[in-house]
């Protein structure tokens, strides 16, 4: 059991430029998770993938973020023309769903900074 | 958004029982409570989850109201390491898993 990977674990960069940070599931997972979490608050959804589907986004998710999970396997967020305010950890989760009940399993994140 | 109640702190002494409270009155007959944990710079584990009776595993006991409207989650032994951020989640099927901002519990030594 290898758990749910993200890559990098810090990311520094200036205002105004793109980045782009992935998350790796657990293998047999079917759904993919991703939340920001601001110091002193708890994590905040953001979008979810079933497979290869983005089944449902947040409003907190605006036009500078896009999330893929191309073939229903890792999946990719990507942040364009950052602002100080994107500074976060941003969770990734996975879970096997199965039409009951779910435990979302979560990576060590990506910690954000935009100088 | 968060549907439960939590004291924002508690400390717990090392070796006694760890009493997480959690108020979730507005729960609905087909939502589960959950409850997760955040060590300092890692993300949320999963801990426990029940619908209306208590639940017991190797970390923890869950404890629900008859009622449901709130629960307790109990760590038997606490140790040092249990020192952490626990968020009490209260959500259905297809729903969303919302994070309020939990209890921050200090195991003192």
């Amino acid at each position: 059991d290898t758990g749910v990977s993200q890559d990098p674990r810090h990311k520094i960069t200036k205002r105004g430029q793109n980045v782009t940070f992935r998350c790796d599931p657990i293998s047999e997972h079917n759904r993919l998770y991703w939340y920001r979490q601001t110091l002193g608050q708890g994590p905040e959804f953001l979008t979810y993938f079933q497979n290869e589907a983005q089944l449902e986004k947040s409003r907190l998710l605006s036009d500078r973020f896009s999330a893929e999970r191309p073939k229903g396997s890792f999946s990719t967020l990507e942040i364009q023309r950052t602002e100080q305010g994107d500074s976060a950890m941003y969770l990734c989760a996975s879970s096997l769903w199965t039409g009951f009940n779910e435990k979302l399993f979560f990576g060590s994140g990506t910690q954000l900074s935009v100088l | 958004d968060a549907k439960t109640t939590q004291p924002t702190s508690m400390d717990c002494a090392e070796g006694r029982a760890a009493n997480l409270p959690c108020n979730h009155s507005t729960i609905s007959g087909n939502e589960y409570v959950y409850w997760y944990r955040q060590i300092h710079s890692q993300g949320p584990q999963y801990i426990i989850h029940g619908l209306k009776n208590n639940e017991t595993n190797e970390m923890a006991s869950l404890i629900i109201t008859e009622d449901r409207k709130s629960s307790t989650l109990i760590l038997p032994h606490a140790t040092l390491r249990d020192t952490a951020v626990y968020y009490c989640i209260v959500t259905g099927t297809g729903n969303q898993f919302y994070f309020g901002t939990g209890t921050s519990l200090t195991v003192i030594p």
